[in-house]
């Protein structure tokens, strides 16, 4: 168990629908990043934040978003869904000054 | 930009096999360089790290030995299990403080028959 949660662990959504992916880091993390991970693409950064803001950007789709609260969790909004979206969507979080990062479990968004 | 190449899988070993799998990288500066894992559905594990030239990774009997002059960072395990099964993936941090997004390799699938 890494510390970090995600939820929902499954969610199965139609096309052109939105939803919403919940991060919480480990205790005391401040950074967290979002990455996606597709048969295709592999495992793709799409955006990081640290306490609270906006830090680095990867390959982040203009539909989708994220923000990360006070509490230090962090959702990613993922609007207008095509089937291409169908993916693992993974959270991980670091502490400050650190190199590696912590994993949580996966989100795996199928869209119809 | 910075990218990882690691060997395509899938890899099948015999229980008690040695394990390499290749893995070198291109970067701009002077990257940290990792070892994940993942289980069937799961999410990764950090296996191993290294953050400076010649440094070695270890962690459960793997080994990674960051090679500056090859830019390379093989895994290796001598003596495999079939709990080991399992997709690697290697990974490079270029920045440090407060960011250092993760870029990876495409993962390669190890599959150790009893």
């Amino acid at each position: 168990d890494s510390g970090v949660t995600q939820t929902p662990k499954h969610l199965i959504t139609a096309t052109g629908q939105r939803v919403t992916l919940r991060c919480s880091p480990r205790s005391g993390d401040l950074s967290v990043y979002w990455y996606q991970q597709s048969l295709d693409q592999g495992l793709q950064f799409l955006i990081q934040y640290y306490n609270g803001e906006e830090r680095a950007k990867g390959n982040i789709l203009e539909r989708f978003s994220a923000q990360q609260f006070p509490d230090l969790h962090s959702e990613l909004n993922l609007s207008s869904l095509e089937l291409g979206d169908s993916a693992l969507y993974f959270c991980a979080s670091s502490q400050a000054g650190e190199y590696e990062q912590y994993f949580g479990p996966g989100t795996r968004l199928t869209v119809t | 930009g910075d990218s990882v190449t690691q060997m395509e899988g899938p890899v099948t070993l015999s229980e008690e096999a040695f394990l390499t799998i290749n893995c070198t990288y291109t970067a701009t500066g002077y990257p940290s360089l990792f070892w994940y894992v993942q289980y069937p559905g799961e999410g990764l594990q950090l296996l191993l790290k290294a953050t400076k030239a010649d440094d070695k990774g270890s962690n459960k009997g793997f080994e990674a030995t960051y090679r500056k002059e090859t830019t390379s960072f093989h895994l290796e395990k001598g003596s495999v299990q079939v709990s080991d099964s399992a997709v690697y993936f290697c990974a490079l941090s270029d920045y440090g403080g407060s960011q250092g997004n993760l870029i990876f390799g495409k993962g390669t699938k190890l599959s150790v028959k009893p």
